[in-house]
């Protein structure tokens, strides 16, 4: 597609559903992060995917939160037992190569999760 | 470790005056620092990027940002705001070459109003 897509773009989950979140990454894009946004904050990084492989999950807040790309293409943030605090937008962006500190990410629209 | 501070949460200006939006970074290396918009239910997109090249960075829809080591400062400046320039902006520092993630690190974020 032309750029990067999420699915679902709006979440509700009672406290303690398990629910997951899709990013379609831009066609070929080797690499593929996973943000969290806080209302009136910055994205903070959660998880860093090159291809299939997470080579980073040091954002990653706690163990009910899990990541996987298992073909290197779309990727899918887990969430279990939401709590409260959960409530984000929750961004997904991509790289078209192995990723160097000067690259763009593009961002794809985010999907709002909302914890009751 | 990298750090951004963005030094205003809130800016307003009048449409057709000058827009600033500052940001301070902090890093132990040559860092790569870029500007990003986020408009109400849309997407993070690119304004402009520094990668060591030139100092003043030209980006879209008129912005610039320049790059001042000694102040360790990239502010962002536009000579004429728009009412369409009205959104909330980001600046941001990547991972050092060598950490092998290239995370985004991001400010707290300014949003801009524009008045009539």
């Amino acid at each position: 597609g032309a750029g990067v897509s999420q699915s679902p773009r709006y979440k509700v989950a009672k406290r303690g559903q398990d629910v997951a979140l899709r990013c379609d990454p831009i066609s070929g894009h080797v690499s593929l992060f996973w943000y969290q946004q806080a209302l009136g904050q910055g994205p903070e990084f959660l998880t860093y995917f090159q291809n299939e492989a997470q080579l980073d999950k040091s954002g990653l807040p706690s163990d009910r939160f899990f990541a996987e790309r298992p073909e290197g293409s779309v990727s899918t943030l887990k969430i279990q037992r939401t709590q409260q605090e959960d409530s984000a937008v929750y961004l997904c962006a991509t790289i078209g190569g192995g990723a160097r500190n000067t690259d763009t990410q593009y961002f794809g629209p985010g999907t709002r999760l909302t914890v009751l | 470790a990298q750090s951004v501070t963005q030094l205003d949460s809130h800016v307003s200006v009048s449409e057709g005056t000058p827009v600033l939006l500052r940001c301070n970074y902090s890093s132990s290396y040559s860092p790569s620092l870029f500007w990003y918009v986020q408009h109400p239910n849309k997407g993070l997109q690119l304004l402009l990027k520094y990668t060591s090249a030139a100092t003043l960075v030209k980006g879209i829809n008129g912005f610039e940002a320049e790059f001042k080591k000694s102040e360790t400062s990239f502010h962002l400046t536009k000579p004429s705001a728009h009412m369409s320039d009205a959104a909330e902006y980001f600046c941001v520092v990547s991972d050092p070459p060598g950490s092998g993630t290239y995370k985004y690190i991001f400010g707290t974020g300014t949003r801009l109003k524009v008045l009539a």
